[in-house]
């Protein structure tokens, strides 16, 4: 059964990155069937789609975050990861990694736990 | 990008009861649409895809409808376990995607 757990610091400084790592146990990222995404949902608020990666490396990102962010494949193609610079306090939020489904309604059909990230001094 | 409102924002009702959340789209999305619930602390859970198809292990009283701009899941008997919040997500001409703001269901 596929699993996902998101991992990385729980507390990130103004002005600096923030770094997560997605953790994929009883599957793997290299395959040409899913896109593989992140997520998040800041305090009291809904969700928003920050980015998805194809297993060739193919990226794509929310546009109000496209200068910001960065998602790759780790060495291992059992982790993908997310880079945000520049964070400020409204990156403040639980961010979920998922498994995306190629095609139809583009549904993300696997989730973790999430991680919260809190952005202060 | 394309908006998608839900509606209502929260609401209560009885074990039993027939639950209907909206969710409608600033522009035609076809049937792109996905619906998620999601309890506090816990993993979101995809229910339906393609607009009115059931996610494999996904309990019969939840159901979806609608194509172009307007879309209903239901809830056909709520029960306890039901409570959380529900979100649609469209996805017509990924990328991008965008989800609605949520329904808050609750027990009466």
């Amino acid at each position: 059964q596929l699993q996902l757990q998101e991992s990385g610091p729980g507390l990130v400084k103004p002005s600096e990155t923030l770094s997560l790592t997605c953790t994929v146990s009883g599957g793997s990222i290299s395959t040409t069937t899913y896109y593989w995404g992140w997520i998040r949902q800041p305090p009291g608020k809904g969700l928003e789609w920050i980015g998805s990666l194809y297993y060739n490396g193919r990226t794509y990102y929310n546009s109000s975050l496209k200068s910001r962010v960065t998602i790759s494949e780790d060495s291992s193609d059992k982790q993908f990861s997310l880079t945000l610079s520049s964070v400020t306090a409204a990156d403040t939020a639980i961010y979920f990694c998922a498994r995306q489904e190629f095609g139809g309604s583009w549904h993300f059909d696997s989730w973790g736990q999430g991680t919260l990230v809190t952005v202060s001094s | 990008d394309i908006q998608m409102t839900q509606s209502p924002s929260s609401v209560s009702a009885s074990v039993g009861d027939r639950v209907t959340i909206s969710c409608r789209a600033s522009q035609d999305v076809s049937t792109w649409l996905a619906w998620y619930q999601h309890k506090p602390g816990r993993a979101p859970q995809l229910l339906i895809y393609s607009a009115s198809y059931l996610q494999t292990g996904v309990p019969s009283r939840f159901s979806g409808s609608g194509s172009g701009t307007h879309f209903t899941l239901t809830i056909s008997s709520l029960q306890p376990e039901d409570v959380a919040t529900y979100y649609c997500q469209q996805a017509k001409d990924f990328p991008p995607l965008t989800f609605g703001g949520g329904t808050r269901v609750e027990i009466k």
